[in-house]
């Protein structure tokens, strides 16, 4: 049981250029989310899914899109990197809709230049 | 407490006492807060949490303490270690729409000195 997986743990892009970070869990939850750390932040809401098949913009969507793949997957793309998007970013799932505690995955490091 | 800018704060607590971190929440309508440990390069793991019908709630060498009437909130960790030693953020929960939304406060760096 892996709990919250994210691919890749580090990533460098050049401005404009385009990713995928995926994320998947075992745990099966309907839930998942997308958060953003910067430094000496807490962590800010992208996106989030509720259950398989809806997604919902969170405080910060501005530049993101995600995609609910399935039960298990939920991946956040950055379509045309900015330098403002350098930060860590986390995945989470939670076990329902309204469903409190969230479990979270290890984090991507991205650098944008 | 929380931080403002860049600067988490910091507590410094020798091994062995106890540590209190504090956090003030913005929402009185939140129903559920939870507490997370966050260390170097890892992503933030669960701690305890508390609804808001509960003003007390105690763990393994934890507990958290709500006070509605002046929106705060504390985490209390007995005889720390050095294992202890991470970033704490508390979150709430809102209640009716959104409510799927955590909102984090900023953190609180917790270091211990053996």
């Amino acid at each position: 049981n892996a709990g919250v997986t994210q691919t890749p743990k580090f990533q460098v892009l050049k401005t404009g250029q385009s990713m995928t970070l995926q994320c998947a869990q075992d745990m099966n939850h309907n839930s998942m989310y997308w958060y953003r750390q910067d430094p000496g932040m807490g962590l800010r809401l992208i996106y989030y899914s509720a259950s398989e098949g809806t997604t919902d913009k969170g405080e910060v969507p501005n530049g993101y899109n995600v995609s609910r793949l399935n039960k298990r997957e939920f991946s956040l793309r950055l379509e045309s990197a900015a330098p403002s998007q350098t930060s860590v970013y986390f995945c989470a799932s939670s076990e329902g809709q309204g469903a409190y505690e969230q479990y979270f995955g290890p984090g991507t490091r991205l650098t944008v230049t | 407490g929380e931080s403002v800018g860049l600067h988490l704060p910091t507590l410094s607590v020798q091994e062995g006492d106890n540590s209190i971190i504090n956090c003030a929440y913005s929402n009185s309508a939140s129903d559920y807060f939870i507490w997370y440990k966050q260390e170097s390069g890892k992503g933030p793991q669960f701690i305890i949490d508390i609804r808001s019908n509960m003003d007390k709630r105690q763990g393994q060498r934890v507990t958290v303490l709500l006070n509605k009437t002046v929106k705060h909130l504390s985490l209390q960790i007995a005889a720390t270690q050095p294992g202890d030693s991470a970033v704490y953020f508390c979150a709430e929960r809102g209640s009716g729409a959104g409510s799927y939304q955590l909102t984090f406060g900023k953190g609180t760096k917790l270091s211990v000195i053996p």
